[in-house]
């Protein structure tokens, strides 16, 4: 079964930095590529940023680009987001999910960041 | 890029017929999917492309689509279709990704 875990989220205040990780398994890591997501407490999905099967290629939403950072390890079936100059706005659930062509079709669990002096 | 717009809320009696659509400049181009998120719990996909289902979704779940409007449809809806809908495709430059606001379905 395909599986995402998500880890590395929690409390820190605006201006601090954290670094989630999702690990997968259950599918060929390094022929996908991955996209984080996340949801504010109460409102809608946002997408955040895209990295190809290689690394080759990202992108980010304007909203993180300048601050975050994604990144992957396909030796580790890994998939990372660096998370600088963090700001209330950002709190939310985050998302790893696989990208199969033009479609999102697995997520992870999520794991919670919540920014807050 | 492009934006996804969706009605915020509609609901549907147990046993009746609800369509969901979605709106947006990119649908021309790129077929909407449709997540499935229920309170506490991560999204799941539902329908995607042309009017296809994960294994698992019942059949009661369909999609289709017509210039820059995706529709989600749910024949014989069910308590547990008690949920809120995201649309989801690509932007106009193929790229990026873009979600709808959500739907909120409440099944009375």
């Amino acid at each position: 079964d395909v599986q995402l875990v998500e880890s590395g989220g929690g409390l820190v205040k605006p201006g601090e930095s954290l670094r989630l990780s999702c690990v997968v398994s259950g599918f060929t890591f390094n022929s996908y590529a991955m996209t984080w997501v996340r949801q504010a407490p109460g409102e809608g999905l946002e997408w955040v940023s895209t990295i190809s099967r290689s690394g080759s290629y990202i992108y980010y939403a304007d909203s993180v680009k300048g601050r975050f950072t994604i990144s992957r390890d396909n030796a580790k079936n890994a998939l990372y987001l660096q998370m600088n100059s963090l700001r209330v706005e950002d709190t939310a659930v985050f998302y790893c999910v696989r990208e199969d062509t033009n479609l999102l079709d697995f997520w992870g669990q999520g794991a919670l960041v919540t920014v807050s002096s | 890029s492009s934006e996804l717009t969706q009605d915020p809320a509609v609901s549907v009696a147990l046993g009746q017929t609800v369509t969901i659509t979605c709106q947006g400049d990119g649908l021309r181009s790129f077929f909407a999917s449709w997540h499935q998120q229920k309170p506490g719990q991560p999204p799941i996909l539902v329908v995607y492309g042309q009017n296809h289902r994960p294994p698992g979704i019942p059949d009661r779940f369909s999609a289709s689509n017509s210039g820059i409007t995706a529709t989600l449809t749910i024949t014989g809806a069910q308590a547990e279709d008690a949920a809120d809908y995201y649309c989801n495709s690509r932007d106009t430059t193929g790229n990026l990704w873009v979600f709808g606001g959500g739907t909120r379905v409440t099944v009375l």
